[in-house]
């Protein structure tokens, strides 16, 4: 158990709708990542807190937004949602920026 | 443009035997260098990372090393076990002007250990 939670575990939903995503990170931990994997596919980096401040950008899409709020929690926002959406989404939370991260279990997204 | 590759998806090994997963990166500003091992339906986790000023890191079974002349890193896992079958990626880290760093994951290789 990593101590990061996502839920929910899983979503099913239909083309054009709205989902929120949440994740909790470590205790202690300010810095939260959202990462979005696809099919088998690597990583790829969406988005990065530090202590509530967006810090870096990766390959998000402008459908898609994320916060992360006092209590240091984060949700990632995906709307106009289209099929290619459907994927795992992960999120990972560290003490320090480039230290090793550590991951939830997932939210896997499945748009139909 | 994927600056942190993995170029084998898959590799085979007999138990007992070494495995060898390699990983090559482009850009030489990357100062910091982690490996991840991911189950499926779990998210990945941490296993050893090394910093671009040493080039072997050791950690049990598993070793990574550096080579920042060629700009690769592999990670040794001897002996293998069949629990050490995952998909296994590398990431490459290091610091903006802004502040912010970059962390790069590699698209992973997954590492089958035959019984």
């Amino acid at each position: 158990d990593s101590g990061v939670t996502q839920t929910p575990k899983h979503l099913i939903t239909a083309t054009g709708q709205r989902v929120t995503l949440r994740c909790s990170p470590r205790s202690g931990d300010l810095s939260v990542y959202w990462y979005q994997q696809s099919l088998d596919q690597g990583l790829q980096f969406l988005i990065q807190y530090y202590n509530g401040e967006e810090r870096a950008k990766g390959n998000i899409l402008e459908r898609f937004s994320a916060q992360q709020f006092p209590d240091l929690h984060s949700e990632l926002n995906l709307s106009s949602l289209e099929l290619g959406d459907s994927a795992l989404y992960f999120c990972a939370s560290s003490v320090v920026p480039q230290g090793e991260q550590y991951f939830g279990p997932g939210t896997r997204l499945t748009v139909t | 443009d994927q600056q942190v590759k993995q170029n084998s998806p898959s590799l085979s090994v007999q138990e007992g035997r070494i495995s060898i997963l390699n990983c090559d990166y482009t850009n030489s500003m990357f100062d910091y260098f982690l490996w991840y091992k991911k189950y499926p339906a779990e998210g990945p986790t941490f296993l050893i990372s090394i910093s671009s000023i040493k080039d072997k890191n050791e950690d049990g079974r598993f070793t990574v090393f550096l080579n920042k002349s060629a700009k690769h890193l592999s990670l040794h896992i001897v002996p293998s076990q069949p629990g050490d079958s995952a998909v296994y990626f590398c990431a490459a880290t290091f610091s903006e002007n802004s502040g912010t760093y970059k962390y790069i994951f590699g698209t992973g290789t997954r590492l089958k250990v035959l019984a």
